[in-house]
């Protein structure tokens, strides 16, 4: 079963609007990852943010964390054309001795 | 320095057939994790191998084996193929065992099983 569950499963903007996705998940977890895939790709790691942090930038990436809510967010500013792709988030638990389990992602479309 | 690379980029077989599918991981990095992921999924965990050693096992059947060679590469191994092992088959290296840190992905293999 799937851990982490990214929302929504697709979203479309215009060049130069933010973007933000969302991802939940269901038990305790160690550290939150997050994934870029182009195109049935290879992923690209974006951030990690561990569970006692609560927010990180990359960028024009922001991250949050909400443990009490099990949840985690995504925010791309100023979306450019090349930033079309799937993001995945991938939870880690049990101090990362378990393997890395991925949400089904969101198909990000930056219209230019 | 060169990424995470896999070999062949495709393949097409046919069922009951076997694939070996290649990895190598970046210089320094002595893990290195195979991940399957179907169309419109997330990669899923096969095999994780660190220092020649199987560090984790996903829900995979015993058709899936692996290992990894003194250089640090490794092989991904499926038997008795069936339609359902379509997928692309991607490799993931990192310095240390383990899965509380970054995670470097290859291309991918495009497998496909008619």
């Amino acid at each position: 079963s799937q851990q982490g569950e990214e929302d929504p499963q697709a979203l479309s903007i215009q060049e130069g609007e933010n973007a933000t996705m969302n991802c939940s998940y269901k038990t305790s977890i160690n550290n939150l990852q997050w994934y870029r895939q182009n195109s049935g790709r290879g992923l690209v790691h974006l951030i990690l943010i561990r569970s006692n942090e609560r927010e990180k930038h990359s960028g024009r990436l922001r991250v949050t964390l909400d443990t009490s809510k099990k949840s985690s967010s995504l925010l791309i500013t100023a979306s450019r054309a090349a930033d079309t792709a799937s993001y995945f988030c991938a939870t880690d638990v049990n101090s990362g001795n378990t393997p890395l389990v991925f949400g089904k992602g969101t198909r990000l479309s930056v219209i230019a | 320095d060169a990424g995470v690379t896999q070999s062949p980029t495709h393949l097409i077989k046919t069922r009951g057939q076997q694939v070996t599918l290649r990895c190598s991981p970046i210089s320094g990095h002595k893990s290195v994790s195979w991940y399957q992921q179907v169309l419109g999924q997330g990669p899923q965990f096969i095999f994780q191998y660190y220092e020649k050693e199987e560090r984790g096992r996903g829900n995979f059947p015993d058709r899936f084996s692996a290992r990894q060679f003194p250089n640090y590469s490794s092989e991904l191994n499926v038997n008795a193929l069936l339609l359902g092992d379509s997928a692309l088959y991607l490799c993931a290296s990192s310095r240390a065992g383990g899965f509380g840190h970054e995670q470097f992905f290859g291309p991918g293999t495009r497998l496909t099983v008619l």
